[in-house]
């Protein structure tokens, strides 16, 4: 069965500096996606980005940016210039390919703290 | 623009009470799950439904049931409330491709005494 680890339970980062969330999975597919989802203190879970595991650019979405090393099968979050608006529970989610009735698998999830 | 309508929004129950939380999605997707969020232990999937009529057990689904009324609506119901369950509760939704997101409704707290 595929699992997905977050082994920060806490991170804490300065405004306008940048900070990297780990993760890393376990599966034998060779194909899958990975999803990086935000919930703020609202509770509202928020897609951040997404990757195809057959694509080998990293995706990135404004200042929200992933490295993504499938042999090593881990999928970093990179946020770059903190806002104060990025403080949240921040999780990462796994899919097998193929369709949307495959289960997306979440880690515990990373708490980051954003100091002004 | 509703997305995930999840209600309610709070619930307390006394231990053995039944309930049955709601969800409807306006976004025509075919998949819809009910997963639950503990602390330090992420969102567990509880049952899933992939389309109209179909059900199916995720990682966590003793004491749940649901029911896929029409493409719209899923709901779970507890029928005997037992502390344990005491958590937030997700519903989503998601299209059918792989790497289509889930969209989540804004969560049920519910605690049971």
């Amino acid at each position: 069965a595929q699992t997905v680890t977050q082994s920060q339970p806490e991170m804490s980062v300065q405004e306008a500096e940048t900070v990297t969330l780990s993760c890393t999975y376990d599966t034998s597919e060779s194909d899958y996606y990975l999803f990086w989802y935000k919930q703020p203190p609202s509770r509202q879970m928020i897609l951040v980005i997404r990757q195809e595991a057959y694509k080998q650019q990293n995706a990135t979405e404004n200042r929200f940016s992933v490295n993504f090393q499938k042999a090593a099968k881990s999928f970093s979050l990179k946020i770059s210039d903190s806002q104060l608006g990025d403080a949240a529970m921040y999780f990462c989610a796994y899919r097998n390919y193929g369709g949307a009735t495959n289960k997306l698998i979440f880690g515990t999830g990373t708490l980051l703290a954003v100091q002004p | 623009n509703a997305g995930v309508t999840q209600t309610p929004k709070f619930q307390v129950l006394k231990t053995g009470q039944s309930m049955t939380l709601q969800c409807a999605q306006d976004m025509n997707h075919n998949s819809m799950y009910w997963y639950r969020q503990d602390p330090g232990m992420g969102l567990r999937l509880i049952y899933y439904s992939a389309s109209e009529g179909t059900t199916d057990k995720g990682e966590v689904p003793n004491g749940y049931n649901v029911s896929r009324l029409n493409k719209r609506e899923f709901s779970l119901r507890l029928e005997s409330a037992a502390p344990s369950q005491t958590s937030v509760y997700f519903c989503a939704s998601s299209g059918d491709s792989g790497n289509s997101p889930l969209h989540f409704g804004n969560g049920t707290r519910l605690t049971v005494t």
